[in-house]
């Protein structure tokens, strides 16, 4: 079975430029996640989706991020105008269904200059 | 409020020798789910195990083995004679049931480091 897949692996990108990843989930998983990871630090989920519909948005920061995920499949996530402190790792994970076990993908390493 | 502490920010062990992570959580919720997760090199987030609040069973999966105790409201994770490939950065999770979202809370994540 094919995991979540990611990319780009790696960005670098200048502050205020715009920057936009992708995420393919694992087939047939309903849920999915994008949590951004600062770096010595814990995950923290931005944004889920229950098929394409939005669960939990409550801490995207909505002024410059900004997710969809249409027909329900795959999803983007995107930084406009990115800011320094936006320099993580970007991590998109799929589930069958709510509160069930959630896999990730290898994350998008993020590096704002 | 929900939250995960990791107190153990780096652990550095011999090949073969026992090592416990340490997990302590808060929640108000009756209805609960821990995780464990790796975390190689490589980035990827690896699950290991799921353990539902209302289960307080202990697992033991091969060399690894969990300790879930509600009275103390902790969820430790041993690994026994570890290895080389046992090196990454271990999170432990906690998930609330019962609401609209099913987020992860992470705790900061002990990195081990098995020595040969």
């Amino acid at each position: 079975e094919a995991g979540v897949a990611q990319s780009p692996r790696y960005k670098i990108i200048e502050k205020r430029q715009s920057v936009a990843f992708w995420c393919n989930p694992i087939s047939g998983h309903a849920t999915l996640y994008w949590y951004q990871q600062i770096l010595g630090q814990g995950p923290k989920l931005l944004i889920q989706f229950q098929n394409n519909g939005v669960v939990d948005d409550s801490q995207l920061p909505k002024d410059r991020f900004s997710a969809e995920r249409l027909k329900g499949v795959d999803s983007t996530l995107k930084i406009q105008p990115a800011k320094l402190e936006d320099s993580a790792v970007y991590l998109c994970a799929s589930s069958y269904n709510r509160n069930t076990e959630a896999f990730f993908g290898q994350g998008t390493r993020l590096t704002v200059v | 409020a929900q939250k995960v502490t990791q107190a153990q920010t780096e652990i550095s062990v011999v090949e073969k020798e026992d090592v416990t992570l340490d997990c302590v959580y808060e929640t108000r919720d009756t209805t609960y789910y821990l995780f464990w997760y790796k975390q190689p090199p490589s980035g990827e987030l690896v699950f290991l195990i799921r353990r539902n609040s209302f289960d307080e069973q202990n697992e033991i999966s091969g060399r690894y083995s969990w300790n879930f105790q509600k009275s103390t409201s902790s969820f430790n994770f041993t690994i026994t004679a570890s290895q080389v490939v046992d090196s990454a950065v271990y999170f432990c999770a906690l998930s609330e049931g019962g609401r609209n979202t099913d987020k992860l809370i992470f705790g900061t994540g002990t990195r081990l480091q098995v020595f040969p």
